[in-house]
């Protein structure tokens, strides 16, 4: 089966400087790897996705994220970060195409300081 | 926004009554799912339906009970609730395309005393 590790759980950063949330994964098999953000007292809405293809996706909000099989890693990355961008993030990998397989990380949550 | 509306969002009940949360969607999507949030835990899967009365369970799914009688509703039951019910409850729909996107609902904080 497999399993989704968020190494850590905050992260503290000032207004404009980069941000890297890091997600590693476990499975023997081909994996789908997506973001989620979670704002304050709303649901979960996609940031981006990993299918196939190019190892670095783009998403919303001038996040994207890199696919490296070999350090069965998918960190989330954003040169410059806003006070809008406080939020808890989850890393979330499937791999066997339904949406019911899907296991979601512990979450991390980004704090955004001026 | 995808359409999707969760009732109550708010509720406080005590151990041992049953509570039932409703999420209803506008898309007509096919696929629909209960999830719970607890702090440290993440998200975990507890019932999910892939169409009219057709439900399965998920990760966590024992003390709980579901029902889809319509496309558009999709009915969350704590027989009989426990504090450790204590949650927050998402509800989620997909189209079931493959690998298409969970689309969340606000969620509904339940708290069992």
């Amino acid at each position: 089966a497999q399993s989704v590790t968020q190494l850590d759980s905050q992260v503290p950063v000032f207004e404009e400087a980069p941000v890297e949330l890091r997600c590693n994964y476990s499975s023997s098999v081909s994996v789908y790897l997506f973001w989620y953000v979670q704002y304050p007292n709303q649901g979960l809405q996609l940031l981006l996705k990993y299918l196939s293809g190019s190892t670095l996706v783009k998403g919303i909000n001038g996040f994207e994220a890199e696919f490296n099989k070999s350090q069965t890693s998918f960190h989330l990355r954003k040169p410059s970060v806003h006070i809008s961008d406080t939020a808890e993030y989850f890393c979330a990998v499937s791999t066997q195409g339904g949406s019911e397989k899907l296991v979601f990380g512990k979450g991390t949550k980004l704090t955004v300081n001026p | 926004d995808a359409g999707i509306t969760q009732s109550p969002r708010h509720k406080v009940t005590e151990t041992g009554t049953p509570v039932t949360l409703r999420c209803h969607q506008t898309e007509n999507h096919r696929y629909m799912y209960w999830y719970r949030q607890d702090p440290g835990h993440g998200l975990r899967l507890i019932h999910y339906s892939y169409g009219v009365k057709d439900t399965d369970k998920g990760e966590v799914s024992d003390g709980y009970s579901v029902s889809r009688s319509k496309t558009e509703d999709f009915l969350l039951t704590l027989e009989s609730a426990t504090s450790s019910q204590t949650s927050v409850y998402f509800c989620a729909i997909s189209t079931g395309q493959y690998n298409s996107p969970l689309h969340f609902g606000n969620g509904t904080r339940l708290t069992v005393t």
